[in-house]
């Protein structure tokens, strides 16, 4: 499978509790995409990798979650302390970073489905 | 900012018939991209079909075509003989081209839900 790989898929968690996600993406794609997407909207983004460097940051992504690419391979995202309005999808995408977009375009993963109760 | 609005929270086509999405975007930008996403249930988003903002020539992909009324910021989605495999969440996408290469970051609309009754 050369897709991206999200884990976990489905997470519950109670509020205040840390929780950690991973995204493993295609190996030759340097560029990882984080977004949230909320039942019934399209997707937000949150934050955007080139290899380890973490380029930019949504003001979507309070001071509760951080985002790692160690190595510019898998990423993780880590919210803290979550709160109820954190239940969303959390998706993750990579591309090449090689010639103009529309030629190498994302790779989205399933995704990773958080409820907080 | 760029804006994405999909105005059809929901819609419905009979199988082998032909349906079409709205989108409409706001931006100042004359360089960009526009895409149409599909999103089957608790299934990865998939690129449908891409349009650059400067080519006049609607994008066309086998059953699916666009057209980009570039004026009037206006960019539908038709589907031709609909099939029940095209019933999913659908999301039109706009992506900026900072001088000739972008950070790709993606802005959506709210997405529109086809149902293809057989």
């Amino acid at each position: 499978d050369t897709g991206v790989s999200q884990n976990p898929r489905h997470k519950i968690t109670k509020r205040g509790q840390n929780v950690t996600f991973r995204c493993d993406p295609i190996s030759e794609h340097n560029r990882l995409y984080w977004y949230r997407q909320t039942l019934g909207q399209g997707p937000e983004f949150l934050t955007y990798f080139q290899n380890e460097a973490q380029l930019e940051k949504s003001r979507l992504l309070s001071d509760r979650f951080s985002a790692e690419r160690p190595k510019g391979s898998f990423s993780t995202l880590e919210i803290q302390r979550t709160e109820q309005g954190d239940s969303a999808m959390y998706l993750c995408a990579s591309r090449v970073n090689r010639g103009p977009f529309p030629n190498y375009g994302y790779t989205f993963g399933s995704g990773t489905r958080l409820t907080v109760v | 900012a760029q804006t994405v609005t999909q105005s059809q929270p929901e819609m419905s086509v009979q199988e082998a018939e032909t349906v079409t999405l709205s989108c409409t975007y706001d931006t100042s930008e004359s360089d960009y991209y526009l895409f149409w996403y599909k999103q089957p249930p608790s299934r990865q988003m998939i690129l449908v079909i891409r349009q650059e903002a400067y080519k006049q020539q609607n994008a066309t992909e086998n059953r699916f075509s666009v057209n980009f009324q570039k004026a009037a910021k206006s960019f539908s989605l038709k589907i031709s003989d609909s099939q029940l495999g095209d019933a999913a969440m659908y999301f039109c996408a706009y992506l900026f081209n900072a001088g000739g290469t972008s950070y790709g970051k993606l802005t959506f609309g709210q997405g529109t839900i086809l149902t293809v009754h057989p």
